[in-house]
């Protein structure tokens, strides 16, 4: 099984600011099948990029995805106040999907 | 656009069974690869199994294998998830989730609203 680390656990920063947010994985990944997802407390997770890059339907532009290989970026331009929430990134290989154990995005 | 229902919360004792099932609407069950993802209370996302495609199987999580069984109802687009011999690490919500392969999304990018399965005694 392929295990996803995502870095850091938590991330405090103010709004209109830049968010770099890390997935590595413990073996390679096809960007095919990398995801990254937002949640809210209370709230089902939210598909943000998927394909590593792609945005989903009705994300706005300030989200974006790179990386390939066993290391992925979600990057969050500037801040606003509805961005403050827990990222999971999230992957298909093998025969089995896994996630990351979450980057939480805090107000500071 | 593809909707998903799912039933209500659920308090269970420890060594029983849940059925949780997932409502499709907008789609038919047929054109959706379907999974379910729990998370217990403040933990992250636990993937627990789906229908793969290229294989067309369902496909478990090694965790899971031998204790959950998910089916599909496709004369009413319903999908179900039954997890037995429960236990307390198994209280959590639980979410039904689609993959968007059929239109070219390699994503779950549809979740159903959540069921909270709780373990009792």
């Amino acid at each position: 099984e392929i295990v996803l680390t995502q870095s850091p656990g938590t991330l405090s920063l103010s709004p209109g600011e830049r968010a770099t947010l890390s997935c590595r994985a413990s073996q390679s990944v096809s960007s095919s099948y990398l995801a990254w997802y937002q949640q809210k407390p209370g709230q089902a997770p939210r598909l943000l990029i998927y394909g590593a890059s792609s945005r989903a339907t009705g994300i706005p532009d300030r989200f974006s995805g790179s990386g390939s290989g066993t290391d992925f970026t979600l990057t969050i331009s500037r801040l606003e106040p509805e961005d403050f929430a827990v990222y999971y990134c999230q992957q298909y290989g093998s025969s089995s999907w896994t996630f990351g154990q979450g980057t939480k995005v805090e107000i500071k | 656009q593809v909707q998903l229902v799912q039933s209500g919360a659920e308090v269970k004792k420890p060594g029983a069974s849940v059925k949780v099932s997932c409502k499709v609407s907008g789609y038919t069950l047929t054109e959706l690869s379907m999974h379910w993802v729990r998370q217990a209370p403040g933990k992250g996302l636990e993937w627990m199994g789906g229908f793969d495609p290229e294989d067309g199987e369902t496909i478990y999580a090694q965790k899971f294998q031998g204790r959950v069984t998910m089916t599909e109802d496709t004369s009413t687009d319903t999908a179900y998830m039954e997890l037995s011999s429960l236990r307390s690490e198994d209280t959590a919500v639980y979410y039904c989730a689609t993959v968007g392969y059929s239109y070219g999304v390699n994503g779950m990018d549809v979740w159903g609203q959540g069921t909270t399965v709780t373990v009792s005694s």
